[in-house]
């Protein structure tokens, strides 16, 4: 089971954010990837392995952790960033996902 | 690499959900693999399973007994079949291509099928 905290967080644009996300045993190889999904629209790939930062995404947002702790940090939130972002687990079968965090706008 | 759910948007209750993706950009016989994901506002996102090219296939426990995964190399598409649904399986449908225990990289736009009489 993935757990991301908090539900939501109101913030404001230019401000750094830290999301978390954690797991109920150790993700294996730190298979461990992060989507941002904005509504209407299907999950977008921004991190994988962990750390490594998918195509085309920029280097605004990082990934971090290892065994049962991750984190994403967006370090200067866009406009576009308001969105809902969720782990997601594939070091073993099933492949499961947290509940999401939701960036709102303060 | 773009990925298309077609399919009936409404089922009825026990009846069988059935959807195909349709893969451009990629080959469906590529070392990928192939997966479907359902999204419903109160469990999240949820993966379903997989498929490779040879048909194999990987299901989630929770769904395993019901689901029907396969690919049809020559239209370069996969499928999924969801029999003895109910209003729990009313979600957002989305295929995706993943590598072997690897991260989702291509989503399809997803599709809402609802179940209902």
């Amino acid at each position: 089971v993935l757990t991301q905290s908090p539900g939501t967080l109101s913030l404001s644009p230019g401000e750094r954010v830290t999301l978390s996300c954690r797991a109920s045993q150790s993700v294996s190889s730190n298979y461990l990837a992060w989507y941002q999904q904005k509504p209407g629209q299907a999950p977008r790939l921004l991190i994988y392995g962990a750390s490594f930062r998918a195509t085309g995404i920029p280097d605004r947002f990082s990934g971090s952790g290892s065994g049962t702790d991750f984190t994403l940090t967006i370090s200067r939130l866009e406009p576009e960033d308001f969105a809902v972002y969720s782990c997601q687990q594939y070091g073993s079968s099933p492949y499961t996902f947290g509940q999401g965090t939701k960036l709102e706008i303060k | 690499v773009q990925l298309q759910e077609s399919g009936p948007g409404l089922v009825k209750p026990s009846g069988t959900l059935s959807l195909t993706c349709t893969v451009s950009g990629d080959s469906i016989s590529s070392s990928n693999w192939w997966s479907w994901i359902r999204q419903t506002p109160g469990k999240g996102l949820e993966w379903i399973g997989e498929i490779y090219h040879s048909g194999s296939t990987n299901d989630s426990p929770s769904l395993k007994s019901r689901v029907t995964l396969s690919v049809d190399k020559f239209k370069n598409q996969f499928s999924l079949k969801l029999s003895s649904v109910t209003a729990a399986d009313t979600a957002v449908y989305f295929c995706a291509r993943n590598l072997w225990f690897g991260f989702f990289d291509y989503w399809g736009q997803g599709t809402l099928v609802s179940v209902s009489s």
